[in-house]
This record gives structure tokens, C-alpha cells and sequence, in this order.
């Protein structure tokens, strides 16, 4: 079974520019989370989808954040503008709903540094 | 809402020593408890969970964790670690009226010398 897939991996921008990070799902996975960790820090939710639903969104600054899932699958996680304390990881990870219990499998991370 | 507090930021412990990790959440309802792992350049992966019944659970590698209700604790243990222990761990929670969210511990870098 192929795991949940980011991309990038890292990525490396001066602040005020735009990035996006993608985020592909283990297959049959209805429900998909963005979470951002900081170092030294554990994650913490940005966003939450059901389908193409997003149930959950109270912690993603929307001023300059924003996410879609078009057609319940993929994700795209966009910053615009990136501001230097945005330096972190951000993770996807992706669940059953027929496991009510939230049980969460991760992808690799995209690590961003803004300079 | 919920918070989990682990209390070793930093572990390091020569092979074959017992570990055990600390981790306090507080919320007062039903909760599901989780540790996960995050080896060296891997991602995060699920090391045990706890739902209900049986408060001993028991994990991957040798790990176990024991769920104490009344202490709002969920500690994380192993009688003798090995080098490829070595790994960040996380505690984690989500309560059974909102499953879908996670919140997590600011994780326990543990080292094992070999």
C-alpha cells in the first residue's frame, strides 16, 4: 500500500514569495490533515477535510493561507505571501472514516525555509 | 480544548537500559491515546494506541504503554532499548467527540548509545 506522498520534500524562498505544497493520500482515505510543526515542537492542525469538505480550518491564518481538495483526493497548501516565522515542516497526513478513532498516517514532510 | 504535556524534552540512554517516557493530557472526558515515532530522515508512524478496554497496550519493537485514568497519564515504556530506538516520540490525543482532531505532545528526543 503506497503511503501518503508530498512534494516537495524542502524548499527554499525569500519572504513575500508564494509557495505551494501538494499532498496525495493513501487511497480510500476520505479524511485529510495539514499540520505545521515548528522545531523543537510537536504538530499542530492547520486543516482538516472531509472529502472535499474542509470540517476543520479555525487554525489556518487565513490572510495568507489557503488549501483546496478538489475532488476529495489530492491537497494543495498555498502561503502567499511567506513571511520568515513560516520556516517549518508541513505535514500531511490522511485517515479512514471508518476508523472513528483518528488514527493518523503521515507523509515525509516539506520542509520550507524563507529567507 | 485538550493539551498533552510530555515531560523529557531530551533522553539519552545507553543500550539495553529500560525507558520510560512521560505524557499527561488534560481533558476530562473519553479520549484516544497514541504514541508515534519518527525515526532519523522517516516519517512519522504510529507506535500504539489505546481506545478502550485493556489500559496495557502494547506496540511495535517491544514498546508498551499503560493508560492511568485518574493521572491523565499515558506513559510510554521499554524494559531494554536498542540503538535503532533512536527517535523522536510523540504523544498524542483526540477526544471521542472530535476524533478528527489530534493534538500533540512537543515530543521526547531519545538517543541510545551503543
Amino acid at each position: 500500500e503506497a503511503g501518503v506522498v508530498q512534494s516537495p520534500r524542502y524548499k527554499i524562498i525569500e519572504k513575500k514569495q508564494p509557495v505551494a505544497f501538494w499532498c496525495n493520500p493513501i487511497s480510500g482515505h476520505n479524511t485529510l490533515y495539514w499540520y505545521l510543526q515548528n522545531l523543537g515542537q510537536g504538530p499542530e492542525l492547520l486543516i482538516r477535510y472531509e472529502n472535499e469538505e474542509a470540517v476543520d480550518d479555525s487554525q489556518l491564518p487565513k490572510d495568507r493561507f489557503s488549501a483546496e481538495r478538489l475532488k476529495g483526493v489530492d491537497s494543495t497548501l498555498k502561503i502567499q505571501p511567506a513571511e520568515l516565522g513560516d520556516s517549518a515542516v508541513y505535514l500531511c497526513a490522511s485517515s479512514h472514516s471508518g476508523r472513528p478513532n483518528g488514527e493518523l498516517f503521515f507523509g515525509e514532510g516539506s520542509r520550507l525555509t524563507v529567507l | 480544548a485538550q493539551s498533552v504535556s510530555q515531560h523529557n524534552h531530551h533522553v539519552i540512554l545507553s543500550e539495553a537500559a529500560s525507558l520510560e517516557l512521560g505524557c499527561n493530557y488534560s481533558y476530562g472526558g473519553t479520549v484516544n491515546l497514541f504514541w508515534y515515532v519518527q525515526y532519523p530522515g522517516q516519517h512519522l508512524q504510529l507506535l500504539l494506541k489505546y481506545f478502550s478496554g485493556d489500559p496495557l497496550v502494547k506496540g511495535i519493537k517491544g514498546f508498551e504503554a499503560e493508560f492511568i485514568k485518574s493521572k491523565f497519564s499515558f506513559n510510554l515504556r521499554k524494559p531494554s532499548v536498542q540503538w535503532s530506538d533512536t527517535a523522536e516520540y510523540f504523544c498524542a490525543v483526540n477526544t471521542g467527540t472530535n476524533a478528527g482532531k489530534s493534538t500533540f505532545g512537543d515530543g521526547t528526543t531519545l538517543t541510545v548509545k551503543p
